[in-house]
């Protein structure tokens, strides 16, 4: 089994809902990642959790919250989002960070009302 | 810190050849390229990790130049499923961040 999936596909959600957005893999991978990807730009790295430990956050707000529940799981919390914050949101995985190739999943397409 | 690809897009007919570059202002560990058709994810090609390296994929191949920190990817005798979007991915020393570049739109006509 070499996939990510993802669920859901597609998302719409107001701007006082909460949400999760939930992403597995059974590869054995330690590294997971949470990218972001507005149309016609490149996906931008949100968190980075290794051996289920969160080691990279790149200045998100809180109103994304990762969590990683063990070591083939890991979700994205979602809290009082803006219209900006619509985009797909991508999942990876790979054996350890750093140097690996990375395996994405198919997203969750969000839009945000 | 991004990595810098150029150029933004190319159009090529079936049988010819392109080249994509990209380069970065940090010191890099690695290099990955990914390709990304509309509306769905990004699909890994290959990485290179060690000054000068080579990787071929199909008729796809990579060099990657550690002193200069860049990276080229050639698409040989392109063939239509060649076409997407492609990605540089860099990470650099000891931060373990794959952060990518703009991208390249590659179109193969027949």
């Amino acid at each position: 089994d070499t996939e990510v999936t993802q669920t859901p596909k597609h998302l719409v959600m107001g701007m006082t809902n909460k949400k999760s957005l939930k992403c597995e893999q059974h590869m054995g991978h330690r590294a997971m990642y949470w990218y972001k990807q507005k149309a016609k730009k490149p996906p931008e790295l949100m968190f980075v959790y290794s051996y289920e430990k969160l080691s990279i956050n790149e200045s998100v707000p809180s109103r994304f919250s990762p969590e990683c529940p063990n070591s083939s799981l890991l979700n994205l919390h979602l809290h009082a989002l803006q219209p900006e914050d619509s985009a797909l949101y991508l999942c990876a995985s790979s054996q350890g960070q750093g140097n690996t190739e990375a395996f994405f999943g198919q997203g969750t397409r969000l839009t945000v009302v | 810190q991004q990595p810098v690809q150029s150029p933004q897009a190319v159009i090529l007919r079936e049988g010819e050849d392109a080249v994509i570059n990209c380069s970065s202002s940090k010191a890099l560990y690695s290099v990955h390229w990914y390709r990304q058709k509309h509306g769905e994810a990004p699909v890994f090609l290959m990485i290179l990790l060690k000054g000068g390296e080579q990787k071929g994929h199909e008729k796809i191949s990579a060099s990657f130049n550690e002193k200069k920190q860049q990276s080229s990817l050639y698409l040989t005798a392109s063939q239509l499923s060649y076409s997407g979007t492609y990605f540089c991915g860099t990470e650099g020393l000891n931060d373990y961040k794959l952060s990518f570049g703009a991208g390249t739109t590659v179109t193969v006509r027949a």
